[in-house]
């Protein structure tokens, strides 16, 4: 059971270029959600997803975009990379409903923009 | 939204003592998480509580929880140096999106 997994690790991009961060849940989780940690911050919500098709915005949502094809992945993709999007993302995963609702978080992606 | 905030920011303790932190929401909830941080890693989830329970507790971790006061604690007895980390709460009601306060830091001096 591999949990969610997230790709890539690391990565560096000029200003401008564009890139999708993959993640993945073998979890048949309804819920997945990306967050972006700053030094010394908590995680703040990007976007999130409850189903197949459905999408929401978080906290932060502007310069990215997602979308939901399929249960298992949930991919963000970053437009045009700017600086202040230097961060450490986060993907997450969890059931709806019932008590079985705690997220699996993926290992997190370095990302620095130059 | 049902953001958690965790009292104190951060905390300092030597080994073998105990430590507590605070979670404050401010909707009803159905149950409360508690989540584990170590420099740089994703999150692990530690704890459930449900809104119906008051205390529960995990090998050297307990939880309480006050609806009433809209409030929750952690409290991880005997510290050992590797339970420092930052430590996140949860409120969680029904299907609402998954979001997180800043943290307590927790530092256990050996």
């Amino acid at each position: 059971n591999a949990g969610v997994t997230q790709t890539p690790k690391f990565q560096v991009l000029k200003t401008g270029q564009s890139m999708t961060l993959q993640c993945a849940q073998d979890m048949n989780h309804e819920y997945m959600s990306w967050y972006r940690q700053d030094p010394g911050m908590g995680l703040r919500l990007i976007h999130y997803s409850v189903g197949a098709g459905i999408t929401d915005q978080g906290e932060v949502p502007n310069g990215y975009n997602v979308s939901r094809s399929t249960t298992e992945d949930f991919p963000l993709r970053l437009l045009s990379a700017a600086p202040s999007q230097t961060s450490v993302y986060f993907c997450a995963s969890c059931h709806r409903f019932g008590d079985g609702t705690e997220a699996f978080f993926g290992q997190g992606t370095r990302l620095t923009v130059v | 939204s049902q953001q958690g905030e965790e009292d104190p920011q951060a905390l300092s303790i030597q080994e073998g003592e105990n430590a507590t932190m605070n979670c404050s929401y401010k909707t009803s909830i159905n149950n409360l998480q508690w989540y584990r941080q170590n420099s740089g890693r994703g999150l692990v989830h530690l704890i459930l509580i449900r809104s119906n329970e008051r205390e529960k507790h995990s090998g050297r971790l307990r939880v309480t929880l006050d609806t009433s006061k809209k409030s929750s604690s952690l409290l991880i007895t005997a510290s050992r140096a590797a339970d420092t980390a930052s430590y996140f709460c949860a409120p969680r009601g029904g299907s609402e999106k998954l979001v997180f306060g800043k943290g307590t830091k927790l530092t256990v001096n050996p």
